[in-house]
């Protein structure tokens, strides 16, 4: 059965950092474009951005080029999305999801995470 | 980039059609035949009902249905029920290799 798994909730301060994970299982981690996708309090899904762990090929949202860096572990097949710096204005459920190679939609979700910045 | 426009609302009564817009311009739906449509429900992930515009994956009902005219995608429902009731997002692929969420649509069931 595929699974993603993300980490639990946070809560952090203005300026900290954070890296919140998705673990995936029950498929080969190869051959799958992982991706993350935001979704402010009552707002909207937007889309972060897509890489491709088998070479590191990542592409960012013109909206969160600069603001948040995604990786890969692929040894244990988990996926990362962090921040350096973070703002009140990026508290929010993150997801992550997966798409097949070659394929253009995204066929599972993780339960989401959810990040709160407060001081 | 700006998000894909859609209605903020719709609503039908059990048993009919609903339809809900998605547009976008070409370089993105009008570009490209992979446009996805997903629904969720308050407090649970995004779920996908439609793919490269009209494909239904296994286990999605029939009653959903896509379709796609020059940059505008549309998803409609007939047979409308009350589980139908939930947030539905259109998502394209574009011309910079990116996808693109649509503004996101809350159905309500009359």
């Amino acid at each position: 059965e595929v699974q993603l798994v993300q980490s639990g909730a946070e809560v952090k301060k203005p300026g900290e950092s954070l890296k919140i994970s998705c673990k995936h299982s029950g498929y080969s981690f190869t051959n799958y474009w992982i991706g993350w996708v935001r979704q402010m309090p009552g707002k909207g899904l937007e889309w972060i951005a897509i890489m491709y762990p088998d070479d590191s090929n990542t592409k960012y949202s013109p909206s969160f080029q600069g603001q948040v860096t995604i990786s890969a572990d692929m040894s244990i097949a988990t996926a990362y999305l962090q921040w350096s710096s973070l703002k009140a204005s990026d508290t929010a459920i993150y997801y992550c999801t997966r798409a097949t190679d070659g394929l253009f939609y995204f066929d599972f979700w993780g339960q989401g995470s959810q990040v709160t910045v407060s001081s | 980039q700006s998000a894909l426009t859609q209605p903020a609302s719709v609503s039908g009564s059990p048993g009919q059609s609903i339809t809900i817009s998605c547009t976008g311009t070409s370089s993105d739906i009008g570009g490209y035949n992979f446009v996805s449509w997903y629904q969720q429900h308050p407090g649970k992930a995004p779920k996908l009902m439609i793919y490269d515009v009209s494909h239904r994956p296994s286990g999605i009902s029939d009653r959903f249905s896509g379709s796609k005219s020059g940059n505008t995608a549309s998803l409609t429902i007939s047979g409308l029920q009350t589980e139908d009731e939930a947030d539905y997002y259109c998502n394209s692929f574009t011309s910079t290799t990116t996808y693109v969420f649509g503004t996101g649509t809350k159905v309500t069931v009359l």
